[in-house]
């Protein structure tokens, strides 16, 4: 059964701090592992990794996979208290070409300031 | 590009009455669109996948008779909550698939059911 795994469930850090979020799978098929942002609105899209060890980044948030290991992490430095949200890890499911995400149970970051 | 929309992103309704939720891709076109919902501090639950020109596949447990999906275009897609009860107050969320498995979200509705 297609499974992801998020680590930590929560976590708490003052302003200018460093994060490292975990994220584990496992899926039949591996195509692509996405990771999401969740405010009090819908989830909005942060990246999408196919490769291993090709880091994606976008301003102070990156994330790179491991196809070996099966995992990903996503990282956030300097913190600021409007990175606080739900951060999702999905992977689409292995069977079949329906779409579908399977998605971990989320980190509650929370940023003091 | 890859904007979803959603309308409405409020509604109140007495016990009884049906609401429908649109979900548009702006920008692109989306064969596959998702329904889900969303429970306070709960995850996302897949409800739905609709394609469009065909029926909706629902997931388990999630009753195709309440919750009735269209996906008439390809920028489309509607959920109609029939004959709303208060236990279907929720945060209803769609998604647009776009380019391999990316999905984008919508910014949701929040329906509270009187």
């Amino acid at each position: 059964e297609d499974k992801v795994v998020q680590s930590p469930l929560s976590l708490v850090v003052h302003e200018g701090d460093t994060v490292t979020l975990n994220c584990s799978y496992e899926v039949t098929n591996f195509r692509s592992l996405l990771w999401y942002k969740q405010e009090k609105k819908a989830p909005t899209f942060l990246f999408m990794l196919t490769s291993s060890g090709i880091e994606k980044k976008s301003g102070r948030l990156s994330s790179i996979l491991d196809k070996k290991e099966l995992f990903s992490i996503l990282n956030i430095t300097a913190t600021q208290t409007g990175d606080s949200a739900i951060y999702l890890c999905a992977v689409p499911e292995g069977s079949g070409n329906t779409g579908k995400l399977i998605f971990g149970q989320g980190t509650t970051l929370q940023v003091k300031p | 590009g890859a904007v979803v929309s959603q309308h409405p992103s409020w509604v109140i309704c007495k016990s009884g009455t049906s609401v429908k939720i649109e979900c548009r891709s702006l920008d692109f076109q989306a064969t596959t669109m998702f329904w889900y919902r969303q429970f306070p501090k709960q995850s996302l639950m897949l409800m739905a996948t609709s394609n469009e020109g065909s029926k909706a596949t629902y997931e388990q447990g999630v009753e195709k008779d309440k919750f009735l999906i269209n996906h008439a275009s390809l920028t489309l897609s509607t959920l109609t909550v029939t004959s709303a009860h208060p236990e279907d107050s929720s945060f209803y969320i769609c998604s647009a698939r776009r380019l391999q498995e990316t999905q984008y979200f919508g910014p949701g509705t929040r329906l509270l059911v009187l």
